[in-house]
């Protein structure tokens, strides 16, 4: 099993510039998470999907889309880059939302 | 905002000896997790102990719980150079999600 994966593992863009990144998991998971942590600090999530076919907003949503596909993918997208979203990203799932949550190695982006 | 908060921020050690971390936290929980995040790396379940749980073990780790002073702590006995990362404890409250702190940097020395 693969677990948690994500790409791309790095990424720069431009101010303005568009992208999605992307998270699969091979666990059978119900919850699927994304989160960035910027340096020294802990994770804020962005958005979540308890389950397949809905969608919440995190603690730091602005900025951001996401696109639960089906169980085994959620997609993370930035719509307009800005330098306040340079950080690392990281998705996670987890069998439902009060468990253990498996996260995948993370994406460094960075916004010039 | 962060529900949980760690206690040092950071905590440098020697091979072999005993480290304890502090969380606390400010709502109701279902759970406490803790996480272990090397450098560069993805975070990795370590624990979870549930609100009606006073103390659960792991290997070299003890975690305790008390839920009337919202607190939580984490020993790592016997700790090894390995044992060098960022530990994170994170609720699961009413929300249907985790909310983690913002660690504590553990360094044990050789």
């Amino acid at each position: 099993n693969a677990g948690v994966t994500q790409t791309p593992k790095f990424q720069v863009l431009k101010t303005g510039q568009s992208m999605t990144l992307q998270c699969a998991q091979d666990m059978n998971h119900n919850s699927m998470y994304w989160y960035r942590q910027d340096p020294g600090m802990g994770l804020r999530l962005i958005y979540y999907s308890a389950s397949e076919g809905t969608t919440d907003k995190g603690e730091v949503p602005n900025g951001y889309n996401v696109s639960r596909l089906n169980k085994r993918e959620f997609s993370l997208r930035l719509e307009s880059a800005a330098p306040s979203q340079t950080s690392v990203y990281f998705c996670a799932s987890s069998p439902g939302y009060y468990d253990e949550q498996f996260f995948g190695p993370g994406t460094r982006l960075t916004v010039l | 905002s962060q529900q949980g908060e760690e206690d040092p921020q950071a905590l440098s050690i020697q091979e072999g000896e005993n480290a304890t971390m502090n969380c606390s936290y400010k709502t109701s929980i279902n759970n406490l997790q803790w996480y272990r995040q090397n450098s560069g790396r993805g975070l990795v379940h370590l624990i979870l102990i549930r609100s009606n749980e006073r103390e659960k073990h792991s290997g070299r780790l003890r975690v305790t719980l008390d839920t009337s002073k919202k607190s939580s702590s984490l020993l790592i006995t016997a700790s090894r150079a390995a044992d060098t990362a960022s530990y994170f404890c994170a609720t699961a409250g009413s929300a249907r999600q985790l909310t983690f702190g913002s660690g504590t940097q553990l360094t044990v020395l050789p």
